[in-house]
């Protein structure tokens, strides 16, 4: 079944110690978000990807960074991770950027925890 | 940043009763999209509605994009023990733009 994976589903780093999330899709969709969700709350845009094109959210710290080496996969890079860096990090794709409306297709999440 | 009302915040049902849940905005939206989120696990879309007015089921879910297109609804009918989880409404404003989520409704579900 086409999907979106993420790896791993539970990562523990140490405070400072940089960490990469990854994500991968089998849709062949344009374009890859990621979200940080944090208990109880809704989840928060941090960048996405249009094909090759980057677009960061305004309020989205330099901590973090993202690479998508190809259509299918994209990364998370969390260069400094904080203890308040402990969240959800889901991925997300869709096939475009709206024409006739966007439905964004989720992947399971990667929980991590900064010790 | 922008956001969503999104109402009830929780809902304490017993199994076997209808649910409904809406979210309201200020702004007017081209697509309206219900998420269901179980614990630990990403948000899987349940409902996508994209013209206002829009009626559409899935199953036992019945989701509708206001004629404003400032509102959406949900409704479960029949609930059972499994729909416990977290719903999320998601709105759009316009092509290219983030989506704007819901804080989310709590559903509990006795049997």
């Amino acid at each position: 079944d086409a999907m979106v994976i993420q790896n791993p589903r539970y990562q523990v780093t140490q405070f400072g110690k940089p960490v990469t999330l990854s994500c991968s899709q089998t849709l062949n969709h344009n374009v890859m978000y990621w979200y940080q969700q944090k208990s109880s709350q809704a989840p928060k845009l941090l960048f996405h990807y249009y094909d090759k094109d980057f677009n960061n959210e305004a309020d989205t710290p330099d901590n973090f960074q993202s690479r998508r080496p190809n259509t299918s996969f994209c990364f998370l890079d969390i260069r400094s991770p904080g203890l308040g860096d402990a969240a959800m990090y889901l991925c997300a794709t869709s096939r475009d950027l709206g024409v006739g409306g966007e439905t964004q297709y989720f992947g399971p999440g990667t929980r991590l925890l900064v010790l | 940043g922008q956001q969503l009302n999104q109402s009830p915040q929780s809902m304490f049902i017993q199994e076997g009763e209808d649910v409904s849940m809406n979210c309201t905005s200020s702004s007017i939206f081209n697509t309206w999209l219900w998420y269901k989120q179980d614990p630990g696990e990403g948000p899987v879309l349940l409902i996508a509605l994209y013209k206002a007015g829009e009626l559409t089921s899935n199953g036992r879910l019945t989701a509708q994009f206001g004629i404003t297109r400032k509102d959406s609804f949900l409704n479960i009918s029949a609930s059972i023990p499994s729909d416990v989880g977290i719903y999320f409404c998601a709105g759009q404003v316009q092509a290219g733009t983030a989506l704007i989520f819901g804080k989310g409704t709590t559903l509990s579900v006795s049997s």
